[in-house]
Parts: structure tokens; sequence; C-alpha cells
């Protein structure tokens, strides 16, 4: 079965200090990865993908994310967090085992402090 | 380009009644996918709907369905609501052709049942 782990629920950093949420995943084909993130009360945002070539990926508001294929992961980066970064970070992956369904991570609770 | 729009944008309900939600995608978007959203469980895949097709289904029970239109609007029902199922109910489209294009997410219907 096709699965996403956020082993973390919540990431504490200080404004200015590089950043990485972690994101592994588990599929029996060939992955496309995402990432999205949630500000309060609000949908969701796409910030970036990698669909295949180039493993590191750059994407909105200076994040990027790195793409094993040996460890199976998919880390998001920053190298100097904002304190308008803190909010819900969401993994995804899409790959096809009869269908190409989404499949959410739980989240990571972002929070930047000044 | 408008977003995607969700109405209402909050409901409340009591159990055993049901409910419609509404999803306009973005304009030339032929995909809608619904999710629901709890603090517990994170972001559940629903079912998603591509040219009046539903191409993908979530593990959820048959009180849930939904339909799409020729515009590409989408509505989800809820029938007989259960406590349970109060929840964040996001609304996603994309381009839908390719299954790494991103989806780009509505606000949601806040729905509380009582």
């Amino acid at each position: 079965a096709q699965s996403v782990a956020q082993p973390e629920d919540q990431v504490n950093v200080a404004e200015g200090n590089p950043l990485t949420v972690k994101c592994t995943y588990s599929v029996s084909g060939n992955p496309y990865l995402f990432w999205y993130v949630q500000y309060p009360n609000r949908g969701l945002q796409f910030l970036l993908k990698y669909i295949t070539g180039d493993n590191l990926v750059k994407g909105s508001y200076g994040f990027e994310a790195e793409f094993n294929k040996s460890q199976t992961s998919f880390h998001l980066k920053k190298p100097s967090a904002l304190v308008s970064d803190s909010a819900l970070y969401f993994c995804a992956v899409r790959a096809f085992s009869g269908t190409y369904k989404y499949i959410f991570g739980t989240g990571t609770r972002l929070k930047v402090l000044a | 380009k408008a977003g995607v729009t969700q109405t209402p944008r909050y409901l409340i309900k009591t159990r055993g009644q049901q409910v419609t939600l509404s999803c306009s995608p973005i304009s030339g978007h032929r995909s809608v996918s619904w999710y629901q959203q709890t603090p517990g469980q994170g972001l559940q895949f629903l079912f998603e709907y591509f040219s009046e097709t539903q191409r993908n289904k979530g593990n959820f029970p048959g009180r849930f369905s939904g339909r799409q239109f020729s515009n590409s609007r989408s509505e989800m029902n809820v029938s007989t609501l259960e406590l349970g199922d109060s929840a964040l109910y996001l609304c996603a489209s994309s381009g839908g052709g390719d299954p790494y294009n991103e989806q780009f997410f509505g606000p949601g219907t806040r729905l509380t049942v009582l």
C-alpha cells in the first residue's frame, strides 16, 4: 500500500536558521512528490513538486526539497527561516497503483521563533 | 484567474440531516478532488472527478457521494450526518490530464454536526 510519513508533528526553529521538514514515502512505482503549505483558516497552497530529473527541486518562497530515491525521502528545506513561514506543511505522493490517488502525510506544524 | 471557490464557507447541521457542498474549479481545470481535514486524521482523500466521471475514490462510506457537471463544477453530498463528519472539507482542482499536475485548493467548507 502507498503511504507517506511525516515523522514530526511540530518543528521549532529560530528565525534566520535553516529549517528542514521531513517526509518519507512508500510506493510501488515511480512517485510524483509534492509539498503544500496551509496557513491558518485557509486552503492548501502548492509549494513545489518532483517529477523526474534533478533531485533538488526549488519552489515558492525560497523553499526547496531534495528527492532521495535510496532513502525514499523528500525533505523540505529552507536556508533561512522567517516568522511568516510558520504554518502547517503537508507532503503528498502520487504513484500508480491501479489508479493515481493523492496520498497526503499527516502534516508538520512549523513554528519559527523570533 | 479566479481561484477555486467553495460554498458555503460554514455550515451547521444536526445528526441525521444531509448536506451538499459546492466547488467551482479554476477555469479550464477538469479535475476536481475532495478531501476531509480533521485535526486527528489529517487530510483524507474522498474522491476525484474528471470530465464528469469519478476517477478515484477514497475509503469513505457510501453516505459520501459526489458529482461533477459539464462545466466542471462539483458537488459533494453527505447523507445521514454523524457527529464524526464535523470537519473542514476541501476541494482542489487541477488541469487533470497528467498525474504530476499540482492541485489548487479552495478555502474549504467548515461543517459542524451537532
